[in-house]
């Protein structure tokens, strides 16, 4: 079967550092997706990793280790606005299946 | 350049009636999804087109739900009857296989209430 799990939910302060993790099992991979979705809001693409290893992009990176299954989001400075659910998905061989998405809750 | 444009964007109907939901892709994307997102829950892929063509709609309820692309650019995705288990976000994305990855871009979603 196919399957992605990230946690529910996380709590961070402003200005720290967090890591979403996704792991996954699914038919074939053709690289992992991180989506930001804003309550009420379309999902809007942050990063894509096909090959192992960490992508940066500014404030945002991502993990991949294939061989484990296993992706990760790290967010650095976190700012208010960063609350929003993070959602991990991963093309298998014909589709982009999605995660349930991780809640993140930014505290001042 | 602008996103996926979906309307309406909040609809509210009684179960048994009819709706529709339409879609603009970004101009050029050959791709079309319509996905449907449950509160708490990531997107579900419904229908792919590949222009014109639906190349998977194994998810798709074929009973109630129904999809047409004419001329393999807007979308629209009809519920007929609606059930009150319909009630959800209905999202429209698009991609480009000339773009890399083939990065999915996502239209605002269509909120649904069937009351």
């Amino acid at each position: 079967g196919q399957n992605i799990d990230q946690p529910t939910e996380m709590t961070a302060t402003e200005g720290a550092i967090v890591q979403i993790n996704c792991t996954y099992q699914t038919s074939g991979f053709n690289g992992l997706f991180w989506y930001q979705q804003h309550a009420g809001e379309a999902p809007t693409f942050l990063s894509y990793n096909v090959l192992d290893g960490l992508e940066e992009k500014g404030r945002f990176s991502s993990f991949l280790s294939r061989s484990k299954g296993y992706s990760y989001l790290l967010l650095k400075e976190l700012q208010m606005k960063d609350s929003a659910s993070y959602l991990c998905a991963v093309r298998g061989t014909d589709k982009l299946i999605f995660g349930t998405g991780t809640r993140l809750q930014v505290f001042p | 350049e602008a996103g996926v444009v979906q309307s309406p964007r909040y609809k509210i109907i009684e179960k048994k009636q009819p709706v529709a939901f339409w879609c603009n892709p970004i101009s050029g994307h050959n791709t079309l999804y319509w996905y449907l997102q449950n509160l708490g829950q990531g997107p579900e892929l419904l229908i792919r087109y590949e222009n014109e063509e639906a190349v998977d709609d194994s998810q798709l309820p074929k009973d109630r739900f129904s999809a047409e692309r004419l001329k393999g650019v807007d979308s629209t995705l009809k519920i007929q009857p609606a059930e009150l288990g319909d009630s959800a976000v209905y999202l429209c994305a698009s991609s480009s296989i000339l773009a890399g990855a083939s990065t999915q871009y996502f239209g605002p979603g269509t909120r649904l209430t069937v009351l």
